[in-house]
């Protein structure tokens, strides 16, 4: 089945700085890659999401790479801000074969820290 | 307002007892799914379902059951064979079963056995 490793498990910034986070994936089938925000307490939300005909996303702050052929896609926050704060989560998800449901397997997560 | 209600948001219980955690949504989507999160291992699918009266064994089905008798309901019973089920719970659902697309999140219900 599909592995997603999701790269740092923690990471601080100084507000204004940029953030990257990087995830690798096992199954070159994937095609469909999100990227979740989830604040304390509450569900993930989805930030932004891109799928295996585009190597770049962008969406005002946030942009995600992906690089198939290295099988790793990359979040990126620009400007970041105390409220981008928060746990983000990188998945893939692929077509079972024979279904149509997209089974999303989820990176570990990365604990974002703002400094204002 | 359309989206997913999870119910209750903290939930106690004793070890041997099963317990039903209520998923419900009114966006009239195809497809729901059962998410368990433990810290620092991201989410881990325990069912899912693309239609009513029918649903698939995730990666951690054990101990765990679910019913799609309605297309807006997907419950889940954590029942006493699920030796750690200790953790924050999600249901999600997506629209579309003709393609990938994103999935909403209930705001989670937190297990706890006491």
């Amino acid at each position: 089945g599909e592995n997603v490793e999701q790269h740092p498990s923690t990471l601080s910034v100084q507000e204004g700085d940029s953030a990257v986070i990087k995830c690798t994936y096992s199954d070159s089938a994937s095609n469909y890659f999100p990227w979740y925000k989830q604040e304390l307490g509450k569900g993930p939300q989805l930030i932004i999401d891109i799928r295996s005909n585009v190597g770049e996303k962008k969406d005002q702050r946030i942009a995600v790479t992906l690089n198939k052929t290295a099988k790793h896609f990359s979040l990126h926050i620009t400007e970041t801000q105390p409220e981008d704060s928060a746990v983000y989560f990188c998945a893939a998800s692929m077509r079972a074969g024979g279904t149509s449901y997209g089974k999303l397997t989820f990176g570990q997560g990365t604990i974002l820290t703002v400094h204002p | 307002d359309g989206g997913i209600t999870q119910s209750p948001k903290y939930l106690f219980r004793k070890e041997g007892q099963n317990v039903t955690l209520s998923c419900e949504q009114n966006l009239n989507h195809d497809a729901m799914y059962w998410y368990r999160q433990d810290p620092g291992q991201g989410l881990r699918l325990i069912y899912y379902s693309q239609i009513v009266n029918d649903f698939q064994k995730g990666d951690i089905a054990e101990g765990y059951s679910v019913s799609r008798e309605k297309k807006e309901s997907f419950p889940l019973t954590v029942t006493s064979a699920q030796k750690n089920p200790t953790a924050f719970y999600l249901c999600a659902s997506s629209p579309d079963r003709g393609r990938i697309t994103e999935a909403f999140f209930g705001q989670g219900t937190r297990l706890t056995v006491v």
